[in-house]
């Protein structure tokens, strides 16, 4: 199974300042036939399901705000907010979607600080 | 719009037995993968089960394989997730997923709201 990691555990950012959060697999999960990168972002707020921010690794979904983006190829990812919003408060998540199972990341609490 | 709407859930004794069901409304689920994920109360998410658009090919988590049945009734636009022997570590909220494409491998987009599922004597 591909084991996902992601630091820091939480972070506490500044209105408007930019929160950076890192996601680890154990093995590469780009697709040699599609070369992309099989890993998502999601956003969980309190008592709500997740939302899918990122595909592909560095592709927003539609209605997602710019400020999100997302980079990274292989086994290193990253998920940045540029300018961090009070809505933004949330737990954030990564997944791939190389090979069964499907595994998330541990997720990343972000905070105003 | 896309709607997910999952029911079945409750309080269930340990070794029991219960069925989720997640309806689709505002799109045809039969040209998408579907996929069940969980979240243990506090904790964080789950991949459990996944299910080709036309039913053939299902995919489990080793944690739930054996014990867990992901099926589909396109006819009907739903989704179910059979559970057996129910242990408290069964104890989540179950959200019903759809996926970009009609593969597992295509990554979720829509979530349903979930479903509470309390296992407990």
């Amino acid at each position: 199974d591909i084991v996902m990691t992601q630091s820091p555990d939480s972070l506490a950012v500044s209105l408007g300042a930019r929160a950076t959060i890192n996601c680890k697999s154990s093995q590469s999960v780009l697709y040699s036939s599609n070369n992309k990168n099989h890993l998502a972002w999601y956003q969980q707020k309190p008592g709500q399901p997740p939302k899918l921010l990122i595909y592909w690794a560095s592709t927003r979904e539609s209605g997602v705000p710019d400020r999100f983006s997302g980079s990274g190829s292989g086994t290193d990812f990253t998920l940045t907010i540029s300018s961090l919003q009070a809505e933004d408060v949330a737990v954030y998540y990564c997944q791939h979607y190389y090979s069964i199972p499907f595994t998330f990341g541990p997720g990343t609490k972000v905070d105003i600080k | 719009e896309v709607q997910l709407v999952e029911s079945g859930g409750g309080l269930v004794q340990p070794g029991g037995s219960l069925r989720l069901s997640c309806a689709a409304s505002g799109i045809t689920l039969s040209t998408y993968a579907l996929s069940w994920v969980r979240q243990a109360p506090g904790k964080g998410l789950e991949w459990v089960a996944g299910i080709s658009g036309s039913g053939a090919t299902t995919y489990y988590a080793d944690s739930v394989k054996g014990r867990f049945t992901i099926s589909r009734d396109n006819s009907k636009n739903t989704l179910y997730l059979r559970i057996n022997d129910l242990r408290a570590e069964d104890t989540a909220v179950y959200y019903c997923a759809k996926n970009r494409y009609d593969s597992s491998y295509s990554g979720i987009v829509n979530w349903g709201r979930g479903a509470l599922v309390t296992v407990s004597s």
